[in-house]
């Protein structure tokens, strides 16, 4: 079965330190990747998504990832963190070409940035 | 609506009480998807429409576990005989179709809690 892993659970930073969050899947075929970011006490939202292209994709707030294709990896990266980045940060993979889009999401990583 | 709806925000059920959790996609979404999410975890997928078709319900943990959207748009999933092992937050997400390359955007949960 297809699996996403997130190395770190929690991850605390002070402000202005670089970011790094690491995603790794399981699944040998073409798959769509995502990063969510789900603050405190709101919804899920969708950070970055990378479907096809330039494997560096940028996306809202300064965060940006790479797909690294033979290391099955999407790792999150922001090279300057501030304390409104604190939230839990969710990888997922759907998978190209079957099931309407669902997503499989890793485990999860809390942010916790200290100003 | 300006983004997914979930009623209600909270629900506390006592063991075998039967419950019925409500989306509302954003107006002229094809796609629906349920995810159930324990605390620590990501979501996990439970079910998928496209329209009112039920495409997937493979994640349905039993068969006390329903889902439906008779009319394409508003869903309601549903736990019978309710049990302390499905306490979690029910989330929902719609998307404007049923494909892999397409965001999904989520509503805030129900936090569902047998007691």
């Amino acid at each position: 079965a297809q699996s996403v892993s997130q190395h770190n659970h929690h991850v605390i930073l002070s402000e202005a330190a670089s970011l790094e969050l690491g995603c790794n899947y399981s699944y040998g075929g073409t798959v769509n990747l995502f990063w969510y970011v789900q603050y405190p006490g709101q919804h899920l939202q969708l950070l970055l998504k990378y479907f096809s292209g330039d494997p560096l994709v940028k996306g809202i707030k300064g965060f940006e990832a790479e797909f690294i294709k033979s290391k099955f990896s999407f790792n999150l990266r922001k090279p300057s963190v501030q304390w409104s980045d604190t939230a839990e940060y969710f990888c997922a993979v759907s998978l190209i070409y079957n099931q309407g889009g669902k997503l499989i999401f890793g485990q999860g990583t809390e942010l916790s940035v200290k100003p | 609506g300006a983004g997914v709806s979930q009623s209600p925000r909270y629900k506390v059920a006592k063991r075998g009480q039967d419950v019925a959790l409500r989306c509302d996609p954003i107006s002229g979404h094809v796609s629906l998807f349920w995810y159930q999410q324990a605390l620590g975890q990501g979501p996990e997928f439970l079910t998928y429409f496209q329209n009112e078709a039920q495409l997937d319900k493979s994640g349905l943990p039993s068969d006390r576990f329903f889902a439906e959207r008779p009319e394409g748009s508003v869903s309601t999933l549903k736990i019978q005989r309710t049990q302390q092992e499905d306490s979690a937050v029910y989330l929902c997400a719609s998307s404007t179709r049923g494909q892999g390359n397409t965001e999904a955007f989520f509503g805030q949960g129900t936090r569902l809690t047998v007691v």
